[in-house]
């Protein structure tokens, strides 16, 4: 089983659409949460950690289930620069600088 | 705004040569990674870096890899004799701390071995 999984895509949008992704993790030792967003051969950046309160910036809203392991993204109104490879990933280590762990990315493209 | 910097931006090296990889972390970070990413598929942790030595490394860091910080700015990954599955996106990342704070990458080296 894979560690980090994510919904396979790709998903295809139109503009002004909301869509949600998911991820779950299977290792309870993770200790934090994040979605990156990765454009085409370029590097991850860090769209938003996850908390479990649940948390929105702007137009994204993420959540997090610790006792289902479960992590979502939501995107309301996307726009065409949402366009990317959304990236679920998790922390899990010790105090000298743990890892991080990535899902295998859904690809979002959203069309005029 | 502080990046993490990698050198070169493309590699193209024979099979079984050595390559160097080279990456100029945030001057303040204190922890220090190594990821590579092969073409369509996910990132993958390699190796972490903290107090001048490896913290972790994954079954991916056999002994063709190393990691040096030789001057207390620049942090280097050595393939010592590359083989054409080597062939991979290679990105590092630097953090200030560990737990939920951003982990910044350099834009990654594409290394192509022929």
């Amino acid at each position: 089983r894979k560690e980090v999984e994510q919904d396979p895509g790709p998903f295809n949008v139109p503009e002004g659409a909301t869509v949600a992704f998911n991820c779950t993790y299977s290792n309870s030792a993770s200790q934090s949460f994040f979605w990156y967003r990765q454009d085409c051969r370029k590097e991850p950046k860090l769209l938003m950690s996850v908390y479990s309160s649940g948390n929105e910036d702007g137009r994204f809203t993420a959540q997090l289930n610790i006792a289902s392991q479960y992590i979502s993204l939501l995107i309301r109104d996307s726009k065409l620069s949402d366009s990317a490879t959304y990236l679920c990933v998790v922390l899990r280590g010790g105090n000298q600088g743990g890892k991080l762990i990535f899902g295998q990315g859904t690809e979002l493209s959203v069309k005029p | 705004e502080p990046e993490v910097t990698q050198t070169p931006s493309h590699q193209v090296t024979q099979m079984g040569q050595e390559v160097i990889l080279r990456c100029v972390p945030i001057s303040n970070h204190l922890y220090f990674y190594w990821y590579r990413q092969i073409l369509g598929q996910k990132v993958e942790f390699l190796v972490s870096f903290y107090n001048n030595e490896i913290s972790e490394k994954s079954e991916i860091f056999d002994d063709q890899f190393s990691v040096e910080r030789p001057d207390g700015s620049n942090f280097t990954l050595k393939i010592r004799s590359t083989k054409l599955e080597d062939s991979a996106m290679y990105f590092c990342a630097s953090n200030p701390e560990i737990f939920n704070t951003e982990a910044f990458f350099g834009q990654g080296t594409r290394l192509t071995v022929v």
